[in-house]
């Protein structure tokens, strides 16, 4: 069974360019997450949906972060413009349903880097 | 109130030997504690959590300590192997913050062979 799938794996863009990252979650789970991990703040939850309804952005840093999910097996984290203070590693993750906080699995990861 | 503070930052250990690593909260509302286990270049993966109602959980090498008075609990590897090397983070939730995990800082476990 496919475990969550990201890309891309790592991209290098420059300051001002837009950015985007996708992921389709775990075949049956309703619940994905988009998590930024850096050195400085660690592992921070930046949105989450709920059978594709987006149910809590608090974390989501400013107005050039997006967020979508069109459908059950696919979503996409955008930023424009992106800026140098961007670069991290987000990660992707999706639970089954009522299992939330109970059980999520992440993806590999995409590692970004905005010179 | 929402933080878990997560202690050391860095551990290092001799094969055979135990990993201890802390971690405290504020909010008396968190009611589920998991550990995450993160190898390099991958993402974290579920290793083990724990609820309050119960002061220890054990799977395998890895048990779950809870001191539900002090908000604190703690996770210990026994007979720590060389493969257990990769960073460590715990997490907590609440019933109120519906899917939410706040994560620890992290702690690089690094065991010596």
């Amino acid at each position: 069974d496919a475990g969550v799938i990201q890309s891309p794996r790592h991209e290098v863009t420059e300051m001002g360019q837009e950015v985007t990252l996708r992921c389709k979650p775990i075949s049956g789970h309703n619940s994905l997450f988009w998590y930024r991990q850096t050195m400085m703040r660690g592992l921070e939850l930046l949105i989450y949906f709920n059978n594709n309804v987006p149910i809590d952005d608090s974390g989501m840093p400013e107005d050039r972060f997006s967020a979508k999910m069109p459908n059950a097996s696919f979503s996409t984290l955008k930023i424009q413009p992106s800026e140098p203070r961007d670069s991290a590693v987000y990660f992707c993750a999706s639970s089954a349903p009522d299992r939330g906080r109970f059980g999520q699995y992440f993806g590999p990861g995409t590692r970004l880097t905005v010179t | 109130q929402q933080q878990v503070k997560q202690s050391p930052q860095s551990l290092i250990v001799q094969k055979g030997g135990i990993s201890i690593i802390n971690c405290a909260y504020e909010n008396t509302a968190f009611d589920y504690f998991p550990w995450y286990q993160q190898f390099p270049g991958k993402g974290p993966a579920l290793l083990i959590a724990i609820r309050p109602d119960v002061s220890e959980k054990k799977e395998g090498r890895f048990t779950i300590s809870f001191n539900k008075s002090a908000k604190q609990f703690s996770l210990h590897i026994m007979d720590s192997q060389p493969g257990d090397s990769a960073t460590y983070f715990c997490a907590a939730s609440s019933r109120t913050s519906g899917s939410r995990l706040t994560f620890g800082e992290g702690t690089q476990l690094t065991v010596n062979p």
